[in-house]
């Protein structure tokens, strides 16, 4: 098992330009989540879909930020544009609805600098 | 809704000493409990759960959680921790009806010493 995989691990961009954070969630997972980590805020969930479809998405922190999810094996969070308040560590997690706890089981996160 | 406090932000321990990490929730109907182990640099890790039945439960690597329902707890133990427990752990909760949105704890560090 694969595990949950990010992509790219480490990402330095200039304020203003356009970031894309990748996931691929657990094979069999139907529910994806995205969440924020920083030293002042803690972990934060951003939005989470289940069966593709966003269900939550009241921790998106503003226009600037957007996620999809096109299949269920695929799905990228955008920033358009960046700022340097957005430096973090980005989570995705995945989990099943069908496992009966809906434990969630996290990728190793995308680490976000903006300068 | 739900909410998680871990009461305590760092808990600095010695090698082969004890160590209890405190959680307590607030939730107007039943929940699941999770531990999770974040280690320098990595992901969130599930430590532990409890779904129901036995109110201690066990991780391989010798931590335990008792779920106390009277007093909405939750707290982490180990009796002898190693350098290698040295991480972040998230108390988490997630409501045991609908939905599967996981409501966590703001996280408490483990700096073991030797």
């Amino acid at each position: 098992d694969a595990g949950v995989i990010q992509s790219p691990r480490h990402e330095v961009t200039e304020m203003g330009q356009e970031v894309t954070l990748r996931c691929k969630p657990i094979s069999g997972h139907n529910s994806l989540f995205w969440y924020r980590q920083t030293m002042m805020r803690g972990l934060e969930l951003l939005i989470y879909f289940n069966n593709n479809v966003p269900i939550d998405d009241s921790g998106m922190p503003e226009d600037r930020f957007s996620a999809k999810m096109p299949n269920a094996s695929f799905s990228t969070l955008k920033i358009q544009p960046s700022e340097p308040r957005d430096s973090a560590v980005y989570f995705c997690a995945s989990s099943s609805t069908g496992s009966g706890a809906y434990e969630q089981y996290f990728g190793p996160g995308t680490r976000l600098t903006v300068t | 809704a739900q909410s998680v406090t871990q009461l305590d932000s760092q808990v600095p321990v010695f090698e082969e000493a004890p160590v209890e990490l405190r959680c307590n929730y607030s939730s107007s109907v039943s929940v699941y409990l999770f531990w999770y182990v974040q280690y320098p640099n990595q992901g969130l890790q599930l430590l532990l759960k409890y779904l129901s039945g036995s109110t201690l439960v066990e991780s391989i690597n010798g931590f335990e959680a008792e779920f106390n329902k009277s007093q909405t707890s939750f707290h982490l133990r180990k009796p002898s921790v190693h350098i290698s427990d040295t991480a972040e752990y998230f108390c988490a909760v997630r409501p045991g009806g609908a939905g599967n949105k996981l409501t966590f704890g703001g996280g408490t560090r483990v700096l073991v010493k030797p």
